[in-house]
């Protein structure tokens, strides 16, 4: 079985300061996906990561792939109140099942 | 608009007692899929379904049931259910199974009483 672990699983950080949130996963994938979920809402996909080395920004958030050591980051620039939310990393084994991560729930205080 | 609706929002019932849980999608996406959320585990796949009358058990199966006789809905059937599948349940749907994001419904937030 395909286990995702996500660290770490709470996040507060100060306005404008810099964090990574990490994904690792325990099998070959060459697919990762990030999605962010605001508190009682549905999920929103964030980035697609489809090899290795990939990298895609949006906004604060940069997202990276490194498949040989089965590890994803997001990374957080100047953070502000607005990304506070959960994020999941999930990954695919096969290209039809999916395994999310645990979940990372980021607080931005002022 | 593109979006996936589940019905019904908020739902409480009694153990045993049959229920249907719908998802519709208007993207004509090919995959669609289930997922239970609880704290502490994050989302887990209940079934997915690659196109119209192919469905395949996903991490958690064991309790639900699905159909995908139209390539837009893809209802989650719990014959029998039991307090363990109290849960917040959410409907995906994507273009394929990979390399495409997920558009995700509102949610279903079951309790089983």
């Amino acid at each position: 079985e395909l286990k995702v672990e996500q660290n770490p699983l709470f996040l507060s950080m100060q306005e404008e300061k810099n964090y990574t949130i990490y994904c690792n996963y325990s099998t070959t994938s060459d697919r990762l996906y990030w999605y962010r979920q605001d508190p009682g809402k549905s999920l929103e996909s964030l980035f697609v990561l489809l090899s290795n080395g990939a990298v895609k920004q949006e906004g604060r958030l940069m997202a990276s792939l490194d498949t040989k050591a089965r590890l994803s980051t997001l990374h957080i620039t100047a953070a502000v109140h607005d990304l506070s939310a959960t994020y999941f990393c999930a990954v695919d084994s096969t290209g039809n099942q999916f395994y999310f991560g645990t979940g990372t729930s980021l607080t931005v205080i002022p | 608009e593109a979006q996936v609706t589940q019905n019904p929002r908020y739902l409480i019932t009694v153990t045993g007692k049959k229920l249907t849980v719908t998802c519709s999608q208007n993207m004509n996406h090919e995959y669609m899929s289930w997922y239970r959320q609880d704290p502490g585990l994050g989302l887990r796949q209940i079934y997915y379904s690659m196109n119209v009358e192919v469905t395949d058990k996903g991490d958690v199966p064991e309790g639900y049931k699905v159909s995908r006789k139209e390539k837009r809905n893809f209802p989650l059937i719990l014959e029998s259910p039991s307090p363990n599948q109290t849960s917040l349940y959410f409907c995906a749907s994507s273009p394929q199974a990979w390399d495409t994001e997920a558009f995700f419904g509102q949610g279903t937030r079951l309790t089983v009483v």
